[in-house]
Order: C-alpha cells, then sequence, then structure tokens
C-alpha cells in the first residue's frame, strides 16, 4: 500500500522567506502528484499536478519538483506572503487503483 | 456550476439517524470520489465512480455506508444508523476524465458531519 508522509508537520517563517516542503511516497509506481492547499474550514484547493514523466511544474511563486524514483516531491514557495498561510496536502496517484493516497499535511504560517 | 457543490455544509445528527450527504460536481466531469477527513487526520478514500463503470468501493469502512451516482452526475452518500466515529469532513471532487487520465481533481468545500 502506498504511504505518504509530509515533513515537516508545521512550519513557521517570516514574510518575505523562501521556503521547501517534503512530501515522500513508499511506491515509486505512480502516475501523478498533486500539491493542495487547504484553508482552515475549507476543501482542497489544486496548486500543481505534476505527470510521472515530468521532473517540475512551476505557477506563479510556486514550483514542484518530482524524483520519482526515489520517492520524493518538493514544493518551493518563494517571497512567502501572509496570504500563503494554510496547510498544504501532497497526493500520489498510482499507477495501479482508482483513488489518490494524501499525506497528513504541512500546516505553514507566514508571519508578517 | 463553476465548482463542485456539496451539501448540507454541516449537518448535526443524533447517534443512530440516518445521514444523507450530496455532491454535485463540474458539469461533464465524468469522474467522481468521496473522501473523509477526521480531526488531525489524512484523507480517506472512500469510493470513486467513473461514468457508467461499477464504483470502486474499496474504502468504505462499513456497509453502514452506501453511496450512488444518478445519471453520471448527482453523486448521494448515505450513512445509516450514524455513530460518533462518523464525525468528520466528507469531501467530494471530480475530475474531466478517470482516474488514469493525468486530469486534475477538484474539490468542493466538504460537508462537516458531527454526530452527538
Amino acid at each position: 500500500k502506498q504511504e505518504v508522509t509530509q515533513i515537516p508537520a508545521a512550519l513557521s517563517v517570516p514574510e518575505g522567506e523562501n521556503l521547501v516542503l517534503n512530501c515522500s511516497f513508499t511506491d515509486s509506481a505512480i502516475y501523478n502528484l498533486q500539491w493542495f492547499r487547504q484553508d482552515p474550514g475549507k476543501g482542497l484547493t489544486s496548486l500543481l499536478l505534476i505527470q510521472s514523466s515530468q521532473r517540475e511544474q512551476t505557477s506563479g511563486r510556486l514550483n514542484a519538483s518530482l524524483d520519482k524514483s526515489s520517492g520524493r516531491s518538493t514544493l518551493y514557495i518563494a517571497a512567502s506572503q501572509p496570504g500563503d498561510s494554510a496547510t498544504y496536502l501532497c497526493a500520489v496517484r498510482p499507477i495501479a487503483g482508482n483513488q489518490f493516497y494524501f499525506g497528513t499535511g504541512t500546516s505553514l504560517t507566514v508571519i508578517p | 456550476g463553476a465548482g463542485v457543490s456539496q451539501s448540507p455544509s454541516n449537518k448535526v445528527t443524533e447517534k443512530g439517524k440516518d445521514v444523507e450527504l450530496r455532491c454535485d460536481p463540474i458539469s461533464g466531469h465524468t469522474a467522481l470520489y468521496w473522501y473523509r477527513q477526521s480531526l488531525g487526520q489524512g484523507l480517506e478514500f472512500l469510493i470513486y465512480f467513473q461514468g457508467n463503470s461499477a464504483p470502486d468501493k474499496s474504502g468504505l469502512p462499513s456497509d453502514r455506508f452506501s453511496a450512488e451516482r444518478t445519471g453520471g452526475s448527482v453523486s448521494t452518500l448515505t450513512i445509516q444508523r450514524t455513530q460518533q466515529e462518523d464525525s468528520a469532513v466528507y469531501l467530494c471532487a471530480s475530475s474531466l476524465q478517470g482516474a488514469h487520465s493525468g486530469n486534475t481533481i477538484y474539490f468542493g468545500e466538504g460537508s462537516w458531519l458531527t454526530v452527538v
């Protein structure tokens, strides 16, 4: 069974810092990996989707990388802002099966 | 609508009662997922629908849980004889095509269920 781990569980940084969130998964036979953001009391908002054949995806201040062979993905946030404060979740879709497997998330606080 | 719509947004029910949660996916999306998120826990897969295919029910935790999807669009998740451990946020998601299409999945705001 695929297991997804996110480290750290919580992170607090001053505004303007660049930061990296980590996601690791145990089975490299994945179809794609998706990063989400979840604000308190809200659903999940998709940030970036990386197909298994891709190495990275960028959207604005966000850059996600994927190293499938080592079972790792990182989400890089440049010039962090207080509005970036949220929980960030990664999810992997295995080649077999229909579900995404989610990590438990990293809770990010950006201090003004 | 523009996004995945779920109702009710909040539901408080007494232990032993049945509840129905509704999901209206993005128009034209053929794949629909239900997940559950308990306090301090990760997302737990419940069920997957794709077009007219038989649903993947492998994540349903007990026979008190069931779901249907009528006309390939709206889905209803039913929990019978609710228990306190059923208290959670029930999240619905949809994607344009099935699980192995590589499409982004879009989530609704969730239905917050509290069993007292």
